[in-house]
């Protein structure tokens, strides 16, 4: 299956910055999602985009879906020691939610 | 609200023993379900997905299989386990764009 382009791999940063990651397709999707995993729990979901140019946010997180449709990033701001974890982006093509790519992940370590 | 249950949440096997991991979604009817495979907290393979009861399709070729013989239910068997099959098995349901994934199943395999 298709593998989508996820980065940074990993990021160390000090408590208080902000973060901001991306991820690329060579296709294009119809939705973009993006998930925190922590250590041994599965994925969270924590935002779904699902029109191009759409920017939505979660708190201290904002994600944006792309305007060619093939990319979607995601920022957290003033960063804490709970953002700690492994992020993903996901997308799909279908319209019917079938089939999900998954990016190979961001690992965020913050500093406190 | 839905829930989705797996269990057990880990495992030891010894190398050539049977598998069977089970999944339940509750709250939501006629999703789509998934089984992905983790390995070393990265990198989410896709292994099967049903978007029915007794629908599978199988996105990797090798020892596991999976059935779907109720609505909200998802197995995912192996008759005889290889070392390669450790790992992190998270199971996940959609009725819509969005997917959700259950607490996983770390399975060892000696």
């Amino acid at each position: 299956g298709q593998q989508l382009n996820q980065s940074p791999q990993s990021m160390f940063i000090q408590e208080g910055e902000d973060v901001s990651m991306n991820c690329t397709s060579s296709s294009i999707f119809n939705t973009w999602l993006w998930y925190k995993q922590d250590p041994g729990e599965g994925p969270v979901l924590l935002i779904a985009l699902y029109k191009a140019g759409e920017l939505t946010s979660n708190g201290r997180l904002t994600a944006q879906f792309g305007i060619t449709r093939k990319d979607s990033f995601l920022n957290i701001s003033a960063s804490i020691p709970s953002d700690v974890g492994i992020y993903f982006c996901a997308g799909s093509y279908s319209n019917t939610g079938n089939q999900f790519y998954f990016g190979t992940g961001t690992s965020l370590t913050v500093i406190p | 609200s839905q829930t989705i249950h797996q269990w057990p949440a880990t495992l030891v096997q010894p190398v050539g023993s049977p598998l069977s991991l089970e999944c339940t979604v509750e709250g939501t009817s006629n999703p789509n379900l998934y089984w992905y495979r983790q390995a070393a907290g990265r990198g989410l393979q896709l292994l099967f997905y049903s978007v029915g009861i007794g629908q599978i399709s199988s996105e990797v070729p090798q020892n596991l299989s999976a059935s779907r013989p109720q609505d909200r239910q998802f197995i995912l068997s192996s008759k005889k386990l290889l070392l390669s099959d450790s790992g992190f098995y998270l199971c996940a349901w959609s009725v819509s764009l969005e997917q959700y994934f259950g607490p996983g199943t770390r399975l060892t395999v000696t």
